[in-house]
């Protein structure tokens, strides 16, 4: 079973500061399988990059992701208000589906 | 593109609970669905998935047994049954449409939630 290990746990940030989010994986993984994700209180979660570098529709380009198996960064360029939340690695394998424990980005 | 989960509420250890998860705007029947749970104070799990057709089904190994997938595509709805209910099931569950084949398995569209609370 492939274990996801975000870090940091927490991330305290200023608005226009750059933040940087890993994801680890517990064995090599294919990066086409992962995914990151928004989620923010009483909001749909919402998926930011797709096979580890693709922006899903309508993401702000301040947001990219990077990485191959097992590490993977999810970068977020110049914070906005808006992008104070909880961000999520997924990955996709054999088993079904993983996600990491999740980062908060805190103001 | 919508999702919108009902369902949820206060439930007695060792009930049932039926969530449902209404789709609009996209061909329903195309896509891949997925339930997915978040515990007070915790990350997201994945539940269960099934496929468009509605005939094939996977789920979180921890999880077999007491939850079953199922979809009615003339409805546009998917389900999730939850049996024999314990106070670890308390959380927000999500229902999640899977992208297209581009997209890896990702989830595209997810729906706001419906809250689950066991207690007696």
């Amino acid at each position: 079973e492939i274990v996801l290990t975000q870090s940091p746990g927490t991330l305290s940030l200023s608005p226009g500061a750059r933040a940087t989010l890993s994801c680890r994986a517990s064995q090599s993984v294919t990066s086409s399988y992962l995914a990151w994700y928004q989620l923010k209180p009483g909001q749909a979660p919402r998926l930011l990059i797709y096979a580890a570098s693709s922006r899903a529709t309508g993401v702000p380009d301040r947001f990219s992701g990077s990485g191959s198996g097992p590490g993977f960064t999810l970068t977020i360029s110049r914070l906005e208000p808006e992008d104070f939340a909880v961000y999520y690695c997924q990955y996709f394998g054999s088993s079904g589906y993983t996600f990491g424990q999740g980062t908060k980005l805190e103001i | 593109v919508q999702l919108s989960e009902s369902g949820g509420g206060l439930a007695q250890p060792g009930g049932s609970l039926r969530l449902s998860c209404a789709a609009s705007g996209f061909t329903f029947r195309n896509y891949a669905m997925s339930w997915v749970r978040q515990a007070p104070g915790k990350g997201l799990e994945w539940v269960s998935s099934i496929n468009g057709a509605g005939d094939s089904t996977f789920s979180a190994d921890s999880l077999k047994g007491r939850f079953t997938i199922s979809r009615d595509n003339s409805e546009n709805t998917l389900f999730l049954q939850i049996n024999t209910l314990r106070a670890e099931d308390t959380g927000v569950y999500y229902c999640a449409k899977r992208g297209h084949q581009l997209l890896y398995g990702a989830f595209d569209i997810w729906g706001r939630g419906t809250a689950v609370a066991v207690s007696s």
